[in-house]
């Protein structure tokens, strides 16, 4: 089947820490994949996302690279901010099923102290 | 600004109760979801929604059904609410199966059943 396995938090950093969130997938065909992030209080909203392999996504300062390979989608970050303290979820999709489902992981919880 | 609304952020129900929740979307979005959102669990798929009045199971529909029946409004009903049923259940929507997968979340509903 398709999942999503993510490192277990709390991930706890000092301000301009560098962050690495781990996260690695098993699918079926050749996923789409993705971070969502979930602010405190908050709906889950799109972080960035990569399509295939190789491919690099980017938002915000944060980073991460679709690796084939070694079925990885690591999230980075050069220098973490108070304000970055949140849930990180990756995700996959398969869109050769003609249906765009998304497939969660269970979340790390990033704390980030001043 | 595209929004995602949820009618009722806290909620607080007795066993054997029948529960609405309901969603609203203002993007004209074709698909519609359902999910849940336990410690360690993650998101999981209980029921979506790809047109008015269609609606496919999820990976846990079991004590819950939905109702769409404008394209712009999909209900989550616990037709006789449990204890295993107290949970955060956030709703979500997206373009037509041309969407590379980007879903757009609600603010989410927690539900305490006692």
């Amino acid at each position: 089947g398709n999942s999503v396995t993510q490192m277990e938090g709390p991930v706890t950093l000092s301000e301009e820490a560098f962050l690495t969130i781990n996260c690695t997938y098993t699918a079926t065909g050749y996923p789409s994949l993705f971070w969502y992030v979930q602010y405190p209080g908050e709906g889950l909203q799109l972080l960035l996302k990569a399509t295939k392999a190789d491919d690099k996504g980017s938002n915000k300062g944060f980073e991460a690279t679709y690796r084939k390979e070694t079925t990885s989608f690591h999230l980075e970050k050069g220098s973490v901010q108070v304000s970055d303290s949140a849930v990180y979820f990756c995700a996959l999709t398969l869109l050769n099923t003609g249906f765009q489902k998304l497939v969660f992981g269970t979340g790390t919880r990033l704390l980030v102290s001043p | 600004d595209v929004k995602v609304t949820q009618s009722s952020r806290y909620l607080v129900k007795r066993t054997g109760e029948k529960v609405f929740l309901e969603c609203v979307q203002d993007m004209d979005h074709e698909n519609m979801f359902w999910y849940r959102q336990d410690p360690g669990l993650g998101l999981r798929l209980i029921y979506f929604s790809y047109d008015v009045k269609m609606k496919e199971k999820g990976d846990i529909p079991e004590g819950y059904s939905v109702s769409r029946e404008k394209k712009e409004r999909f209900s989550l009903i616990l037709e006789s609410a449990s204890t295993n049923q107290t949970s955060m259940y956030l709703c979500a929507s997206s373009l037509g199966r041309a969407n590379t997968g980007e879903l757009f979340f609600g603010e989410g509903s927690r539900l305490t059943v006692l």
